[in-house]
């Protein structure tokens, strides 16, 4: 059964990096028909897409996030990371990972994705 | 201000069928990329509903179907169970972003 763990702290301080993991268990994170992807959503709001990365490191972020965000992979360990820094209180949200699926140079839908992660963005 | 937009509220009884709407531009469903549909019950994750404008994966009922014109696409659910009270949400990509993007969710409600 493919299953997607986030990971990582519950509360970060303004201006701070909130980091965070998803572990990526019954299967292979270095699939080649795959983006790794994060995406969050604030308390009674709707989905936002972060960005993703592929096995091979190549990457898509969101054009409102870009500059403050990094997402890695390591395929030895079967997990990524997403690093979001200078964060203020409009960060807040809970976190999920998924996986992308991509085919035919579309980058298409999510599915499985993880249980989610608050994040709680104060002082 | 979601890319796609959704109504935010429907609702209809037990039995009846019930269509939500995703309407986009000519950046994402109007330049031909899938539609794909997910449903969030309160406090738990989305989960894949329909892929690819009109498949469904395994375990989902025929009950669900999805379509796509144009720049819009609707999902449908006939047979309305009280279990299917959720918030549903579409998404889809837009190469003016070069990012996935969804619509803002509509809540149905079974009365």
């Amino acid at each position: 059964q493919l299953q997607l763990q986030e990971s990582g702290p519950g509360l970060v301080k303004p201006s701070e990096t909130l980091s965070l993991t998803c572990t990526f268990s019954g299967g292979s994170i270095s699939g080649t028909s795959y983006y790794w992807v994060w995406i969050r959503q604030p308390p009674g709001k709707g989905l936002e897409c972060i960005g993703g990365i592929s096995s091979t490191g190549t990457t898509y972020y969101n054009p409102s996030l870009k500059s403050r965000v990094t997402i890695s992979v390591d395929t030895s360990k079967n997990h990524f990371s997403l690093r979001l820094s200078s964060v203020t209180a409009a960060d807040t949200a809970v976190y999920y990972c998924a996986r992308q699926s991509f085919g035919f140079g579309e980058l298409a839908w999510f599915d499985p994705w993880g249980q989610g992660t608050l994040v709680n963005v104060s002082s | 201000q979601s890319v796609l937009t959704q109504p935010p509220s429907v609702s209809g009884a037990p039995g009846q069928r019930v269509t939500i709407s995703c309407t986009g531009s000519s950046s994402n469903i109007g330049a031909g990329y899938d539609v794909h549909w997910y449903r969030q019950p309160p406090g738990t994750a989305p989960k894949l509903l329909i892929y690819g404008n009109n498949n469904r994966p395994s375990g989902v009922p025929d009950r669900f179907s999805g379509s796509k014109s144009g720049t819009s696409a609707s999902l449908a659910i006939t047979g309305l169970q009280a279990e299917d009270e959720a918030e549903y949400y579409c998404q889809s990509y837009d190469s003016s972003l070069s990012n996935s993007v969804f619509g803002g969710g509509t809540q149905l409600t079974v009365l």
